[in-house]
């Protein structure tokens, strides 16, 4: 069926250090993603998007590759720090419409 | 100040007794959804409104009702709680013109005992 994954459900890394939180996908017809970050107690919080006609998109501190020939995209936060401690998502928007379909997250524990 | 609001934010309750989960928004979005989050299943949609007296269903509708009289509230509601539904929920808002982030509300957390 369709999904949307992540390979691991928790990363561990050194305050300072680059992380990478990966997510596989599985519908061919989505064509919009998105990265979100929730911390402890909170609702998901936007981090950054990117369409189907993109490979890669920039923000401050995080990039987003997308790799459409294997259905894969990561998130890549530079410099990790304390507070990027949380649970990331990714999720999927296909062609049809608005609705979001979610990974399961993955828990990033930054250490100082 | 742009927000999403639910209410209440914890909420326990015994199996049976039906209930209302509050949800606004004042950012004049057309779409509105609920999800709900349970541990090793990640967020699954619940329901979902395109606009005024628009609902669909999401993956997980069977237990719940919404309504959408209006553009800016869209409550969830549980006829007769089951222990089953205990969960973290979030109402969602966001623009349908072309692809765009949703902006989630701070979470219920309601217990069905």
């Amino acid at each position: 069926g369709e999904s949307v994954g992540l390979h691991l459900p928790t990363l561990s890394v050194q305050e300072g250090d680059n992380s990478i939180i990966n997510c596989a996908y599985s519908n061919s017809a989505s064509d919009y993603f998105i990265w979100y970050k929730q911390e402890s107690g909170k609702g998901p919080q936007f981090i950054i998007d990117i369409r189907s006609n993109m490979d890669k998109r920039q923000g401050q501190r995080v990039t987003v590759l997308l790799n459409k020939t294997v259905k894969h995209l990561s998130l890549q936060i530079a410099a990790t720090q304390p507070g990027d401690s949380a649970v990331y998502f990714c999720a999927d928007i296909k062609t049809s419409g608005s609705r979001l379909t979610f990974g399961e997250g993955t828990q990033l524990t930054v250490n100082p | 100040e742009a927000q999403v609001t639910q209410n209440p934010r914890y909420l326990i309750t015994v199996t049976g007794k039906k209930l209302t989960v509050t949800c606004s928004q004042n950012m004049n979005h057309e779409y509105m959804s609920w999800y709900r989050q349970d541990p090793g299943l990640g967020l699954r949609q619940i329901y979902y409104s395109m606009n005024v007296e628009v609902t669909d269903k999401g993956d997980v509708p069977e237990g719940y009702k919404v309504s959408r009289k209006e553009k800016r509230n869209f409550p969830l509601i549980l006829e007769s709680p089951s222990p089953n539904q205990t969960s973290l929920y979030f109402c969602a808002t966001g623009w349908l013109a072309g692809y765009n982030e949703q902006f989630f509300g701070p979470g219920t957390r309601l217990t069905v005992l």
